[in-house]
């Protein structure tokens, strides 16, 4: 079954610090796996694509990386900001099947 | 430049009523989406439109409808409301829909709350 978990559920980070956010998935076979940004209120907007034969894409402080072989990818934002506090989805793309595959994503909070 | 508009923002609905969600995107998109959004879950697909004038069940589409009214709009009606459908409500476009993994954009969501 085509499956994307994320990890952790929630984090608390002070301004200014560093956090990665992790993605595994079992969605076969693989076509892209993209980050998505989600203020609270608001839908969800793209940060990031990657395909197979990436395993780095940044987005200013935003770098996301991807392990093919181990099915792993992780979002790691730099100097963090309040404005990073939101939801941080992880969604995958199986090829032949043309639908998302979204992960319950990570709530993140940056406390001043 | 709009994008995806969704109305209404919010609802509140007792058990049996029936109500429409609108959706229009401005985008000249192909392909239009309904999603519902759980706490603690995925975004999971109810109804999408690949193209003007067709319509696909997606993973959850018991209890719900939709018309791809035209190119710009695509409505999600819920004939009979239950509290099992008390959710977030999101509405995507995408350019093609034929392309694998193409970017989605969504609108700002519906919270339909059913009593």
């Amino acid at each position: 079954k085509n499956q994307v978990e994320q990890s952790p559920q929630s984090l608390i980070i002070l301004e200014g610090k560093n956090c990665t956010l992790q993605c595994n998935y079992t969605v076969s076979p693989f076509s892209n796996l993209r980050w998505y940004k989600q203020d609270t209120g608001r839908g969800p907007v793209s940060l990031t694509i990657m395909t197979f034969s990436e395993n780095t894409k940044s987005n200013g402080r935003y770098t996301a990386t991807l392990d093919a072989d181990t099915k792993q990818s992780s979002l790691h934002i730099t100097a963090s900001q309040l404005s990073d506090s939101a939801s941080y989805i992880c969604v995958v793309s199986a090829r032949g099947y043309n639908k998302l595959i979204f992960g319950a994503g990570t709530r993140l909070a940056v406390h001043p | 430049n709009a994008g995806v508009t969704q109305t209404p923002k919010f609802q509140v609905l007792k058990t049996g009523q029936s109500m429409t969600l609108q959706c229009a995107q401005d985008m000249n998109h192909n392909s239009m989406y309904w999603y519902r959004q759980d706490p603690g879950m995925g975004l999971r697909l109810i109804y999408y439109s690949a193209s003007e004038g067709t319509t696909d069940k997606g993973e959850v589409p018991n209890g719900y409808n939709v018309s791809r009214l035209n190119k710009r709009e695509f409505s999600l009606r819920l004939e009979s409301a239950a509290p099992s459908q008390t959710s977030v409500y999101f509405c995507a476009s995408s350019e093609a829909g034929s392309r694998v993994g193409e970017t989605q954009y969504f609108g700002p969501g519906t919270r339909l709350l059913v009593l």
